[in-house]
């Protein structure tokens, strides 16, 4: 089975500033999908970036942009020019291109706070 | 474009009960998906359906069950409910249900608490 590895429980960062969180996923499959969500107070999921496997281009989202290393199975977000909006969870989550199912599996979750 | 709708918004239960969930998706898609969010930790993937039918199903006990309607809204269904059971069940829609349908649009959860 997949699992993802979220080794930060939180971070903080200035406003303005560069912050990076960190994901590893564990997976024998060739083939698959990396999403970064976030989830503010309000509860609801938002996706805030995606990565196909096959891809060798790093992903990048307005002020978002990911580094994956697939040979390191690691899967970064770098948010730059952080805002008091970013505040939230932000979880990295796994999809198996292997299975029929659109399940994804998720990390524990990273809790990102910004300080003005 | 309304986007995936749940309801209840919050729900408090007995242990032993039973509980429905419902969710709408988002209109034109077909794949429903439910996962259960426990405090502190990542949503864990309970179930899928697509165009009715079960595509998937995650390491949950036969006490849970869902089924997808006609019109894709679908139902999560808890019976003899335990206290291990309270968290935020939430219900994300996609496209499709294979490969190709790799966004999913999370609605904004069913806080469900036993007690």
């Amino acid at each position: 089975a997949q699992t993802v590895t979220q080794s930060q429980p939180e971070m903080s960062v200035q406003e303005a500033e560069t912050v990076t969180l960190s994901c590893t996923y564990d997976t024998s499959e060739s083939d698959y999908y990396l999403f970064w969500y976030k989830q503010p107070p309000s509860r609801q999921m938002i996706l805030v970036i995606r990565q196909e496997a096959y891809k060798q281009q790093n992903a990048t989202e307005n002020r978002f942009s990911v580094n994956f290393q697939k040979a390191a199975k690691s899967f970064s977000l770098k948010i730059s020019d952080s805002q008091l909006g970013d505040a939230a969870m932000y979880f990295c989550a796994y999809r198996s291109l292997q299975t029929g199912a659109n399940n994804l599996f998720f990390g524990t979750g990273t809790r990102l706070t910004v300080i003005p | 474009d309304a986007g995936v709708t749940q309801s209840p918004t919050h729900l408090i239960k007995t242990r032993g009960q039973h509980v429905t969930l419902r969710c709408s998706p988002i209109s034109g898609h077909k794949s429903v998906s439910w996962y259960q969010q426990v405090l502190g930790q990542g949503p864990q993937f309970i179930f899928q359906y697509y165009e009715k039918e079960e595509r998937g199903r995650g390491n949950f006990p036969d006490r849970f069950s869902a089924r997808q309607f006609p019109n894709y809204s679908s139902e999560l269904n808890v019976n003899a409910l335990l206290l291990g059971d309270s968290a935020l069940y939430l219900c994300a829609s996609s496209l499709a249900g294979g490969a190709a349908a790799y966004e999913q649009y999370f609605g904004p959860g069913t806080r469900l608490t036993v007690t």
